[in-house]
Order: C-alpha cells, then sequence, then structure tokens
C-alpha cells in the first residue's frame, strides 16, 4: 500500500531548540498539506503546496515556522524556535488535487518542555 | 499498521438525496473514532463517536458506530450543494489518529 511516511514519530525537545518534521508524499501526489493537531477534534491547516509551490501558509505562524518542498518526495516543517505552546501532532496528507482523497502520514508527536 | 478504510472513494448525488458514507477500522487500540467534513482549507470537526449503537445527530447529518463489525456510517438526508467536500474518518488510539482517504461527495442541484 501507497503511504505518507513523517518523521520523527515522536520528538521531545527543549524550548527555545530548532525542531524539524519531515514528509515524504506519495509517489505522482501533487498536494501536499501540513496540519497540526492540538485538541481532541481539531485540525488546523499550516500551509499546503500544489506542485512544491507554497500555496497558502497563512496558518502558520511565520516568525517561528517555515514549511518547504526541496522536492518532489520529501516537504519539512521547521520550527525555530520552538515553545511549549507548539507542542501538539503535526500532521501531513498528499492528494491529487482538490477534489480527490488525501492520505495522511501517522503524524510526528512534537512536546516542548 | 492500522488501518481505517473509507467507501465509496466518490459519490455524485442529487439535491435531496440521502447518502451514506462508511467507514471500517481495525480494533487495536481503539478510543474513538471522528467524521470530519473538508472543503477547501482544514477539516471541520463533525462527530466523535465512542460507544457502540448511540447515534450521533447534527442537523441533517448523523453518524453511528459499530464497535461489534469495526465500522461507523455518516448519513446525510436532504442533501444540498453545500454537502460537497470529502468526508474523513479518523480513529484516535489515544495517542495517535490514523485517518482513512475519504469519500469525495458531489451534490449536483
Amino acid at each position: 500500500d501507497a503511504r505518507v511516511t513523517q518523521t520523527p514519530r515522536d520528538k521531545v525537545t527543549e524550548m527555545g531548540q530548532e525542531v524539524t518534521m519531515r514528509c515524504q508524499p506519495i509517489l505522482g501526489h501533487n498536494t501536499v498539506f501540513w496540519y497540526r493537531q492540538t485538541m481532541m477534534q481539531g485540525l488546523e491547516l499550516l500551509a499546503y503546496f500544489r506542485n512544491r509551490a507554497p500555496l497558502d501558509d497563512s496558518g502558520m505562524p511565520k516568525d517561528r515556522f517555515s514549511a518547504e518542498m526541496p522536492d518532489a518526495t520529501l516537504a519539512t516543517l521547521k520550527i525555530q524556535p520552538s515553545e511549549p505552546r507548539d507542542s501538539a501532532v503535526y500532521f501531513c496528507a498528499s492528494g491529487f488535487g482538490w477534489s480527490y482523497g488525501y492520505t495522511f502520514g501517522s503524524g510526528t508527536r512534537l512536546t516542548v518542555v | 499498521e492500522d488501518k481505517v478504510v473509507q467507501s465509496p472513494l466518490s459519490l455524485v448525488v442529487h439535491e435531496g438525496d440521502t447518502v451514506t458514507l462508511n467507514c471500517s477500522y481495525e480494533v487495536t487500540n481503539f478510543r474513538s473514532l471522528l467524521w470530519y467534513k473538508q472543503e477547501k482549507k482544514a477539516p471541520t470537526f463533525l462527530f466523535m463517536l465512542t460507544s457502540s449503537g448511540i447515534e450521533k445527530k447534527s442537523g441533517r447529518l448523523s453518524s453511528i458506530l459499530d464497535k461489534k463489525e469495526l465500522f461507523s456510517i455518516l448519513n446525510i438526508t436532504a442533501t444540498q450543494t453545500g454537502d460537497s467536500a470529502i468526508y474523513l474518518c479518523a480513529k484516535n488510539t489515544g495517542n495517535q489518529f490514523y485517518f482513512g482517504t475519504g469519500t469525495s461527495l458531489t451534490v449536483i442541484p
């Protein structure tokens, strides 16, 4: 089965440290999303890319977050410096356009202490 | 690897029709099952289900969980064009969420 791979699975870091999360989308998918889940139900969109170009990153705190797609097989989400309020599960999902289903990765659980 | 399978993958209906979306999951470490509606941006939370057989309802949408057969359904009655979206379900194990790939629903006027 094709899958979206996210690394690391879990990350515990100290406040002020840089954190990089990685996502390998499914080969052939041209749309990649980064989400953050902080509460039981809600998913917050941080950024998304179409054909590697960032289309919307308005959900991201620009002063500390950055998202890139250096190539079609890798998307990164970086936080520098990290803060305790960044503690959450970060999901990456990939798909092909808006009209089709998406495949979610397993998420990276980030804890900033 | 935990699997969440949604069906159908896509669906096209006329306004006023009733639709049923399906979500099946593996039993491992199950805590709850969540339904979301995704239009353009982040998915919007619809329901969280933890107990079998208890229907949750919100307007024209309702959902129920069957923990014996390991599935959930999302019903939408009297569909409207504004219901067009991708509907996602996710299984929560307590420290992980596993998402299905979604059902794409298109409602034609």
